[in-house]
């Protein structure tokens, strides 16, 4: 079994302050683990992804996160935010099986950007 | 969108009508997915297929049935639309060795 728990549904920064996404997984296996972007009205663009490779894992628009397995998180971070930023942001976690791999998404956190 | 174009993009239908919505994809990948995205509930997986005629149920697969005849497209099928089933659907393609699923531009459905 997994899950994904997106700690915050929402998140107000202020244009370039820090931006922290916090999200929890659990999983019965070594997972993959995926952000994932949506902007309004469109569909979901992969932001970075963690495979079992280096944890700290840069994705692009300057975002990265870390893979912590001992507290099974991996928050998203961006040093500035742009006003581009604002968008919604999904958090995921993959179980690999024999007939493919299935996601499961976390609730989604919804990042406003103030000018 | 990776080669990904699903239709309608926009519907509007009334409740017991049958409703099909298409994905097709030019990306040759085994895999594909049907996800409905409601708000509070992230996307959640209705059925998927792993090659022509090979398919599989998700967590809400009721009320939902898919068929694929060629590995470039992927239907998904209301029998008798409710308002419930009343979303934005996502297709996806993926199945690669990283795992990561490449997403469609979206459906959205309204039924009446």
């Amino acid at each position: 079994a997994q899950s994904v728990t997106q700690l915050d549904s929402h998140v107000s920064v202020s244009e370039g302050t820090p931006v922290l996404l916090r999200c929890n997984y659990s999983s019965s296996y070594s997972p993959s683990l995926f952000w994932y972007v949506q902007h309004p009205n469109k569909g979901l663009q992969l932001l970075l992804k963690y495979t079992s490779a280096a944890t700290l894992v840069k994705g692009i628009n300057g975002f990265e996160a870390e893979f912590k397995k001992s507290e099974t998180s991996f928050h998203l971070t961006k040093p500035s935010a742009h006003m581009s930023d604002a968008a919604e942001y999904f958090c995921v976690v993959s179980a690999l099986k024999a007939a493919g791999n299935k996601l499961t998404f976390g609730g989604g956190t919804r990042v406003l950007v103030k000018p | 969108d990776a080669g990904i174009t699903q239709s309608p993009r926009h519907k509007v239908t009334e409740t017991g009508t049958p409703v099909t919505l298409r994905c097709h994809q030019t990306e040759n990948h085994r895999y594909m997915y049907w996800y409905r995205q409601d708000p509070g509930h992230g996307l959640r997986l209705i059925h998927y297929s792993y090659g022509v005629k090979d398919t599989d149920k998700g967590e809400v697969s009721d009320g939902y049935s898919v068929s694929r005849s060629k590995t470039e497209d992927f239907l998904l099928t209301l029998e008798s639309a409710t308002s419930s089933q009343t979303s934005v659907y996502f297709c996806a393609i993926g199945g690669g060795l990283d795992n990561e699923q490449f997403f469609g531009p979206g459906t959205r459905l309204t039924v009446l």
